[in-house]
C-alpha cells in the first residue's frame, strides 16, 4: 500500500530564506508526481509535476526533484516571501490507475 | 478559460440525509476525479470519471458515488449522512487522455453534518 509522508509537518521561516520540503514515498511505481500548494479555505494549485522518467522540474523560484529509487522527492522554494505562505502537499500518482495518493502536507510561514 | 467551479460552496446537513455536490469542469477537460480533505485523514481519493465512465474508485462505502455527464459536468451523492462525512469535498479536472497532465481543483464544498 503506497504511503506518502512529508516533513516538516510546519515550518517558520524569515523572509528571503532558501527552504527544502520533503516528500517520501514507499512504492516506486509510481507515474508521476505533483506539488501543490493550498492556501486556508481554498482549493490546490498545482505548482510543478515531474513525470516518473525525469529527474527535476523548474518554475521561477521553486525547484522539485524525484529520486524514484530512494522514493523521495524534494520542493526547494529560494528567496522566501511572505506570500509563500500555505501549506504545500505531495501526491502520487499510482502506476495504472488514476488515483493520487496525497501526502499530509507542510505547513509554511513566511514572516516578513 | 474559467477555472474548476464547485457547488455549493458550503452545505449544512443533518445525519441520515442526502447530499449531491456538483462540479464542473475546466472547458476541453474530460478527466474529473473527487477527493474529501479532512484534517485526521488528509486527503483521500473518493472516485475518477472520464468520457462518463468511472476509471477508478477510492476506498469509501457504497453510499459515497458520483456520475459524469456527456458534457463533462460530474456530480457525487453522498446518502445516509453520517457526521464522519463532514469534510471539505475537492474535484479536480484534467484533459485526461493521458496521465501526465497537472490537476486542476476547484475551491470545493464544505460539507457540514450535524
Amino acid at each position: 500500500k503506497q504511503e506518502v509522508t512529508q516533513i516538516p509537518a510546519a515550518l517558520s521561516v524569515p523572509e528571503g530564506e532558501n527552504l527544502v520540503l520533503n516528500c517520501s514515498f514507499t512504492d516506486s511505481a509510481i507515474y508521476n508526481l505533483q506539488w501543490f500548494r493550498q492556501d486556508p479555505g481554498k482549493g490546490l494549485t498545482s505548482l510543478l509535476l515531474i513525470q516518473s522518467s525525469q529527474r527535476e522540474q523548474t518554475s521561477g523560484r521553486l525547484n522539485a526533484s524525484l529520486d524514484k529509487s530512494s522514493g523521495r522527492s524534494t520542493l526547494y522554494i529560494a528567496a522566501s516571501q511572505p506570500g509563500d505562505s500555505a501549506t504545500y502537499l505531495c501526491a502520487v500518482l499510482l502506476s495504472g490507475t488514476y488515483k493520487y495518493i496525497f501526502g499530509t502536507g507542510t505547513r509554511l510561514k513566511v514572516l516578513a | 478559460k474559467a477555472g474548476v467551479t464547485q457547488t455549493p460552496r458550503y452545505l449544512i446537513k443533518t445525519r441520515g440525509q442526502q447530499v449531491t455536490l456538483s462540479c464542473s469542469p475546466i472547458s476541453g477537460h474530460r478527466s474529473v476525479s473527487w477527493y474529501q480533505q479532512t484534517p485526521g485523514q488528509g486527503l483521500q481519493f473518493l472516485f475518477e470519471y472520464f468520457s462518463e465512465t468511472q476509471r477508478n474508485k477510492g476506498n469509501f462505502p457504497g453510499r459515497f458515488s458520483g456520475r459524469q455527464f456527456s458534457n463533462s459536468r460530474s456530480e457525487m451523492n453522498v446518502s445516509t449522512l453520517e457526521l464522519g462525512d463532514s469534510a471539505l469535498y475537492l474535484c479536480a479536472s484534467s484533459p485526461g487522455s493521458g496521465s501526465n497532465s497537472p490537476l486542476h481543483f476547484g475551491n470545493g464544498t464544505r460539507l457540514t453534518v450535524t
